[in-house]
């Protein structure tokens, strides 16, 4: 049972290029995040997913896309990284049984940057 | 835009002693939740306390709510080496989106 799985954990670009991050959880997840921490800003939320077929913006959805084609999976695309995207990415699934907002599983993070 | 600011940006303590971290935010919350990242890793869910709740307890931690006041603190007793990390509260507003702090950067020495 590995939990929350995120692919690559490393990655360099050159600004321009294109990129997709993979997320994968094997609990059986409904929802599932997509964050960007950078130093003193805490998690800010990227895009998110209520179930298989359906995503949503969060707070700093420009310059990403998403994915979630099937329920297990969750990609971030980054269409033409920039600089500024330069961050660590952090996926997370939360089970929704109980109410709104339940503890959120995280992956260990994929490190990018763009040069 | 973040919800929750934790207050201290960093506490450096002994071993064996207390560590206290403060959480405040601004609108109404559905729960609050803290976290803690160890260096290099992801987030671990630690203890969640809902709106109507005022303390919850975990092994060493103790989490209370003020919800008059809109603000939260955790409460490591006996601190060890192991509890170095940062520590982040969270936010649940009425949906399914958490908003993170800037969080609180815990060291224990040894």
């Amino acid at each position: 049972n590995a939990g929350v799985t995120q692919t690559p954990k490393f990655r360099v670009l050159k600004t321009g290029q294109s990129m997709t991050l993979l997320c994968a959880q094997d609990m059986n997840h409904e929802y599932m995040y997509w964050y960007r921490q950078d130093p003193g800003m805490g998690l800010r939320l990227i895009h998110y997913s209520v179930g298989e077929g359906t995503t949503a913006k969060g707070e700093v959805p420009d310059g990403y896309n998403v994915s979630r084609l099937k329920k297990q999976n969750f990609l971030l695309g980054l269409e033409s990284a920039a600089p500024s995207q330069t961050s660590v990415y952090f996926c997370a699934s939360s089970y929704p049984r109980g109410g709104n907002n339940q503890p959120q599983h995280f992956g260990d993070g994929t490190r990018l940057s763009i040069l | 835009s973040q919800q929750g600011e934790e207050d201290p940006q960093a506490l450096s303590i002994q071993e064996g002693e207390n560590a206290t971290m403060n959480c405040s935010y601004k609108t109404s919350i559905n729960n609050l939740q803290w976290y803690r990242q160890n260096s290099g890793r992801g987030l671990v869910h630690l203890i969640l306390i809902r709106s109507n709740e005022r303390e919850k307890h975990s092994g060493r931690l103790r989490v209370t709510l003020d919800t008059s006041k809109k603000s939260s603190s955790l409460l490591i007793t006996a601190s060890r080496a192991a509890d170095t990390a940062s520590y982040f509260c969270a936010t649940g507003e009425y949906g399914n989106k958490l908003v993170f702090g800037a969080g609180t950067i815990l060291r224990v020495k040894s």
